[in-house]
């Protein structure tokens, strides 16, 4: 199974790009990563997904290098309503079932 | 499109009672998994059902049970209700069981147990 690493927590400033990286060393030839945003007491939503190189969509963007070992999501000029719990999964076969979702990475955005 | 919906929201239960927490996915979706996240930590995997059978358990008792009806929606039933089953109970659900399918997941039902 894939082990994820995450940092516990970042702060940044409004309006600045926000970058979160995950590591996943261990990750498998058909594994996925996921990212999703939490906020308190809601039920996680999802973020985006990509299995190599770069994915975007309206809300975020997804960077995994060559090796796929790390993933890097980056929020773009982030705001107040930031604020959140970001998880990184790494699933393959198997699916959902053998994910651990972590502690994810508290996202403190300061006016 | 509605999403996920749960209930109820909220629920207050004692040591020892039985709870039944519910789920409907999102329209179209054949596949329904629950999780339970405590405070402080990330969702954990308890059941995965797909076309009305269990494809998948997570490491919790069989106190944990659940089903899914022949409209895709589930029950999750926690019987001898301890302290430590207090948290946020998460139901997800996605289109199919392949392995890159995203899961959606609905607001979740907060049990507190006393």
């Amino acid at each position: 199974l894939a082990k994820t690493t995450q940092p516990i927590s970042m702060d940044s400033y409004e309006g600045q790009e926000v970058n979160i990286t995950c590591s996943h060393n261990n990750i498998a030839t058909n594994d996925y990563i996921t990212w999703y945003q939490q906020f308190p007491s809601q039920g996680p939503r999802f973020i985006i997904q990509g299995y190599k190189t770069k994915v975007t969509n309206e809300v975020a963007s997804l960077f995994i290098p060559a090796d796929r070992k790390s993933s890097t999501l980056s929020l773009p000029r982030v705001s107040l309503s930031d604020t959140a719990v970001y998880y990184c999964l790494v699933r393959g076969s198997g699916g959902y079932q053998k994910v651990t979702f972590g502690t994810g990475t508290k996202l403190q955005v300061i006016p | 499109d509605a999403g996920v919906t749960q209930s109820p929201t909220h629920l207050i239960k004692t040591r020892g009672q039985h709870v039944t927490l519910r789920c409907s996915p999102i329209s179209g979706h054949k596949s329904v998994s629950w999780y339970q996240q405590v405070l402080g930590q990330g969702p954990q995997f308890i059941f995965q059902y797909y076309e009305k059978e269990e494809r998948g358990r997570g490491n919790f008792p069989d106190r944990f049970s659940a089903r899914q009806f022949p409209n895709y929606s589930s029950e999750l039933n926690v019987n001898a209700l301890l302290l430590g089953d207090s948290a946020l109970y998460l139901c997800a659900s996605s289109l199919r069981l392949a392995d890159q399918e995203t899961q959606y997941f609905g607001p979740g039902t907060r049990l507190l147990v006393l």
